[in-house]
């Protein structure tokens, strides 16, 4: 099946900074989307981006399908960004996630 | 936020005990998920349904099973709980499939013992 890898797997931030977390695909990009899974264990779905790019706030996603990656940008990091980012593809009716990136953001 | 439930949201059970989590919605959302988190092996696909009386299984559905009897409500029933079935499980909805977005509920935390 599908592999689905994010990277870093974990990253300190102190808050204001900027940050890139990335999600690579082994097979076809198919209406992927990004989620965080907050503190509390509560997941959120930030974007559906199969493709382009899309901007809410500080947060931001490109997904270039071509070449089987997936960008999420945080600007101006908050305390309140802190948590596990995951990317998620389908194939068929299958959602597969990668393994997600743990953020910290340090006030 | 997306109108979606799920109860009981802690259990505590016994190895070999029956037991049922359900998942409410009320965005008449035709597609529902069963989800579960562990750690190692981020989510993974129980069940799915994508319609009324209409289920598949995912990629970990030894050990469970499935009922959707109305549009918002979707059941997940250990028939004989393990201690490897100790999870967080997720129920999430979604309009039209994999090809829109898909909403998480709140999770249900299952210890068996």
């Amino acid at each position: 099946g599908i592999q689905v890898e994010q990277s870093p797997p974990d990253l300190i931030l102190q808050e204001g900074a900027n940050s890139t977390l990335r999600c690579n695909f082994s097979d076809s990009v198919n209406n992927l989307q990004w989620f965080h899974q907050n503190p509390w264990g509560q997941l959120i779905n930030l974007f559906y981006i199969p493709s382009g790019t899309k901007q809410n706030g500080r947060l931001s996603a490109t997904t270039v399908a071509t070449e089987r990656y997936s960008l999420l940008y945080i600007s101006s990091s908050q305390t309140t960004d802190s948590g596990v980012y995951f990317c998620a593809n389908a194939a068929g009716n299958k959602l597969t996630f990668g393994g997600g990136t743990r953020v910290l953001v340090k006030p | 936020d997306a109108g979606i439930t799920q109860s009981p949201r802690h259990k505590v059970t016994e190895t070999g005990t029956p037991v049922t989590l359900r998942c409410h919605q009320t965005e008449n959302h035709r597609y529902m998920y069963w989800y579960r988190q562990d750690p190692g092996h981020g989510l993974r696909l129980i069940h799915y349904s994508y319609g009324v009386k209409d289920t598949d299984k995912g990629e970990v559905s030894d050990g469970y099973s499935v009922s959707r009897s109305k549009t918002e409500d979707f059941l997940l029933t250990l028939e004989s709980a393990t201690s490897s079935q100790t999870s967080v499980y997720f129920c999430a909805i979604s309009g039209t499939g994999l090809g829109n977005t898909i909403y998480f509920g709140e999770g249900s935390w299952l210890t068996v013992v």
